[in-house]
């Protein structure tokens, strides 16, 4: 079953404003990522953040991560027509407990 | 797609054949994943391998085989015994368990007939 859950699932935007994307989980973990994913293409890697950690950043990318309520959100800022894909939050609670959400699939329009 | 290739890109089968779908990489990673992409959903994890001669099951496992007889390879076989394989599959790697980043393949979309 799928732990993370993305929201929203479709996301639309114009070419410089912030997207934000939300993913809740629902039992504890060590540590969360976010992945990208190109249409018809493999996952490219993001950012991790581990449980005891609650924001990091990675150029226009900032994560936030709330252990308290089992959420994790992804900001991107300044976007770009380029940043147009699917972003899918990934949590893992142990060695090789890793669960996908089904993804928010944004889009920045020029 | 880094060093982690699937092949081919496009696989089609008639029902009731088995079929295998290559992994390889280059990245000289101990751990490999296969997961099952339907559109619009996430990742499910058919198998993985955290070691040579070693794999364990992921969420999905009936009507899948791997093996793992060397480190740089991970092939899937979807068997006939899986009775809806159409979808895009996914390899993966990660330097150790599954908590590390994993670096993904292209994929292969599998489509039976």
């Amino acid at each position: 079953s799928q732990q993370g859950e993305e929201d929203p699932q479709a996301l639309s935007i114009q070419e410089g404003e912030n997207a934000t994307m939300n993913c809740s989980y629902k039992t504890s973990i060590n540590n969360l990522q976010w992945y990208r994913q190109n249409s018809g293409r493999g996952l490219v890697h993001l950012i991790l953040i581990r449980s005891n950690e609650r924001e990091k950043h990675s150029g226009r990318l900032r994560v936030t991560l709330d252990t308290s309520k089992k959420s994790s959100s992804l900001l991107i800022t300044a976007s770009r027509a380029a940043d147009t894909a699917s972003y899918f939050c990934a949590s893992t609670r142990g060695n090789n407990d890793m669960r996908f959400g089904a993804g928010t699939r944004l889009t920045v329009k020029p | 797609d880094g060093g982690i290739t699937q092949s081919p890109k496009y696989l089609f089968r008639k029902e009731g054949q088995n079929v295998t779908l290559s992994c390889e990489q280059n990245l000289n990673h101990d751990a490999m994943y296969w997961y099952r992409q339907d559109p619009g959903q996430g990742l499910r994890l058919i198998y993985y391998s955290q070691i040579v001669n070693d794999f364990q099951k992921g969420d999905i496992a009936e009507g899948y085989s791997v093996s793992r007889e060397k480190k740089e390879s991970f092939p899937l076989t979807v068997t006939s015994a899986q009775k809806n394989p159409t979808a895009f599959y996914l390899c993966a790697s990660s330097r150790g368990p599954a908590d590390n980043e994993q670096f993904f393949g292209p994929g292969t979309r599998l489509t039976v007939l």
